[in-house]
């Protein structure tokens, strides 16, 4: 099985302030990474896919980097609505798994 | 446009069968390269796939929970459904379908079912 590890658990910012998130994997999973969006009380929905392209509507403030088994979701300057849960998902093989995931709160 | 919607029981007994339906509007279950899956989410918890299922029936399940699951899907009702055995309290989720599609990632959700093991 693939281990995603996320990081950090937390990251509290100000709207209008560049969120970094990072994703590592237990092994090479290549570009095959997505990321998702959840809030509280909806099903997450598809941000970033194959590392790096953003996903149908998502807004360009968006980006996805990386390679092998680091990778790095950013948002260049964080809107109220962006503040969420943020997980990873590889699909290098089909045992798919998710990372333990990411909450962007308000400062 | 693509809709998903689940349905089945919200309460299960221990070491009963869990039973889901997901049923897709909008858009053609036999679209070949797609495939349908689910994924559960424990409160408060993070995400964990499950299975998936193509529209000509090649399955892919979750190892830690193989043993115990059966996916199948019927084209002809445009829904595919999930079949849990055994459950106990950690079984206790809200049970997503999704889609995966052309992003080879999962691109359509349903709104999620909470689905809760208890005697």
């Amino acid at each position: 099985e693939i281990v995603l590890t996320q990081s950090p658990a937390t990251l509290s910012l100000s709207p209008g302030e560049r969120a970094t998130l990072s994703c590592r994997a237990s092994q090479s999973v290549s570009t095959y990474l997505a990321w998702y969006q959840q809030k509280p009380g909806q099903a997450p929905r598809l941000l970033i896919y194959d590392a790096s392209t953003r996903a149908t509507g998502i807004p360009a403030r968006f980006s996805g980097s990386g390679s092998g088994t680091d990778f790095t979701l950013a948002i260049s300057s964080l809107e109220p609505e962006d503040f969420a849960f943020y997980y990873c998902q590889q699909r290098r093989s089909w045992a798919f798994t998710f990372g333990g995931g990411t909450k962007v709160e308000i400062k | 446009q693509l809709q998903l919607q689940e349905s089945g029981p919200g309460l299960v007994k221990p070491s009963e069968t869990l039973s889901l339906i997901c049923i897709v509007s909008g858009d053609s279950i036999s679209d070949s390269g797609d495939y349908w899956g689910w994924i559960r989410q424990p409160p408060g918890k993070g995400l964990e796939w499950i299975a998936s299922i193509e529209y000509a029936g090649r399955t892919y399940h979750n190892p830690s929970l193989d043993s115990r699951l059966t996916i199948s899907i019927d084209t002809s009702k445009s829904q595919f459904s999930l079949k849990l055995s055994s459950v106990t309290a950690a079984d206790t989720a809200v049970y997503y379908c999704a889609r995966r599609g052309e992003t080879n990632h999962f691109d359509s959700w349903g709104q999620g079912t909470l689905v809760t093991v208890s005697s």
